[in-house]
């Protein structure tokens, strides 16, 4: 298996532009989750579904973040509009009742 | 959500044992306990997960006590490629789960 595969593994974009970030979860896992890393937060919750639904987003910083899972391979992470203090990795982890959470190689993200 | 108590820093010599221990005094009877590894610009990579007494793998080992309170993480040996961050976690990984702060491992020549 390919592991989690999110993209882009970095952009960099300007105050006020809509970012999207993907991530694909490892096949026959049926939780997905979403995580902001920085240093002075650490590594944060911001949403996760089970079973293509969302469980939990109180994590989720504010309106201008949202989160979809249309299907049990794909995740999207949407940032409109951005600010730089949205400047992170982000990371997708997937995981079953039956595995632990595996996590991809993140995507750093800069709001200039 | 089950909370979790660590060092914030530790040091070691390479060859060394080097134990970690974590403190989850609020752990619920279904919850596991797991610890993570994270190198710097990856995402944390699970190690080994345990509910009680002690497991063990190619990695490292895991005792619990019969309170389940705490758990210690046992890396054998460790080398200049352990250095990382590890996290200890309690609950159930299809679940929401929180990472603490994790432990920064600094192995030394």
């Amino acid at each position: 298996d390919a592991g989690v595969i999110q993209s882009p593994r970095h952009e960099v974009t300007e105050m006020g532009q809509e970012v999207t970030l993907r991530c694909k979860p490892i096949s026959g896992h049926n939780s997905l989750f979403w995580y902001r890393q920085t240093m002075m937060r650490g590594l944060e919750l911001l949403i996760y579904f089970n079973n293509n639904v969302p469980i939990d987003d109180s994590g989720m910083p504010e309106d201008r973040f949202s989160a979809k899972m249309p299907n049990a391979s794909f995740s999207t992470l949407k940032i409109q509009p951005s600010e730089p203090r949205d400047s992170a990795v982000y990371f997708c982890a997937s995981s079953s009742i039956t595995d632990t959470q595996y996590f991809g190689p993140g995507t750093r993200l800069t709001v200039l | 959500l089950a909370k979790t108590t660590q060092p914030i820093s530790m040091d070691s010599y390479e060859g060394q044992e080097v134990n970690i221990t974590c403190s989850h005094n609020n752990i619920a009877t279904n919850d596991y306990i797991t610890w993570y590894q994270q190198f710097p610009s990856q995402g944390p990579r699970f190690i080994i997960q345990g509910y009680k007494t002690k497991v063990t793998n190619e990695v490292a080992s895991l005792f619990i006590p019969a309170d389940r309170k705490s758990s210690t993480l046992s890396l054998p040996r460790v080398s200049l490629s352990d250095t990382a961050v590890y996290y200890c976690l309690s609950g159930r990984s299809y679940q929401k789960v929180t990472f603490g702060t994790g432990t920064k491992l600094q192995v030394i020549p």
